[in-house]
């Protein structure tokens, strides 16, 4: 079975620096999709980023990018410019095409805390 | 276009009372996604209906929930009796298939249910 690990449970960051949140997933297959999800204290989770294991260049959406070292399964996010309204937790979770796979697999979460 | 709809947002019950949430997905998902999520926890899944059968609910306990999905649409998530480890946060998501779109999955805002 797929797991998905985030071995921070929290992290805080000054506001306009850099923080980056750690993920690691195991799997065996050699297609899959990865994501980092936003949870603020609304509940609902936003999707930040993806990432296609099939591609090698790291996604980028504005301020968010990911670190995809696909041998080392390792998926980092890192928040450029950080904001307030960045305080949420994070969520990395891994999704697969076959099996128990194709269902959203999630890590226990990183909260990150901005400091003004 | 509109978003996942949950209700009810809040909801507080005694052990042993029955419980129920209400999921519409966005129009077009073929794939409906029910999640717990226990306070600090990543979400859990916990059923998986592709239009209107039941894809996986090998996570569910299914001596206490029940699930069902409409003419695969609106889906229903019952609890029957309710114990105070049922207290969560109970989190709809749909998506498209398999390599349509972005794969990724659309959430609602949750149902948080306190069990005293």
């Amino acid at each position: 079975a797929q797991t998905v690990t985030q071995s921070q449970p929290e992290m805080s960051v000054q506001e306009a620096e850099t923080v980056t949140l750690s993920c690691t997933y195991d799997t065996s297959e050699s297609d899959y999709y990865l994501f980092w999800y936003k949870q603020p204290p609304s509940r609902q989770m936003i999707l930040v980023i993806r990432q296609e294991a099939y591609k090698q260049q790291n996604a980028t959406e504005n301020r968010f990018s990911v670190n995809f070292q696909k041998a080392a399964k390792s998926f980092s996010l890192k928040i450029s410019d950080s904001q307030l309204g960045d305080a949420a937790m994070y969520f990395c979770a891994y999704r697969g095409f076959s099996g128990s796979a194709r269902q959203l697999t999630f890590g226990s979460g990183t909260q990150l805390t901005v400091l003004p | 276009e509109a978003g996942v709809a949950q209700s009810p947002r809040y909801k507080i019950i005694e052990k042993r009372q029955s419980v129920a949430f209400w999921c519409n997905p966005i129009s077009g998902h073929a794939t409906l996604y029910w999640y717990q999520q226990i306070l600090g926890q990543g979400p859990k899944l916990l059923i998986q209906f592709q239009n209107n059968g039941v894809v996986d609910d090998s996570q569910l306990p299914k001596d206490r929930f029940s699930a069902e999905r409409l003419k695969g649409v609106d889906s229903t998530l019952k609890i029957q009796p309710a114990k105070l480890e049922d207290s969560a946060v109970y989190l709809c998501a749909s998506s498209l298939a398999p390599r349509q779109g972005n794969y990724g999955y659309t959430f609602g805002s949750g149902t948080r249910l306190t069990v005293v």
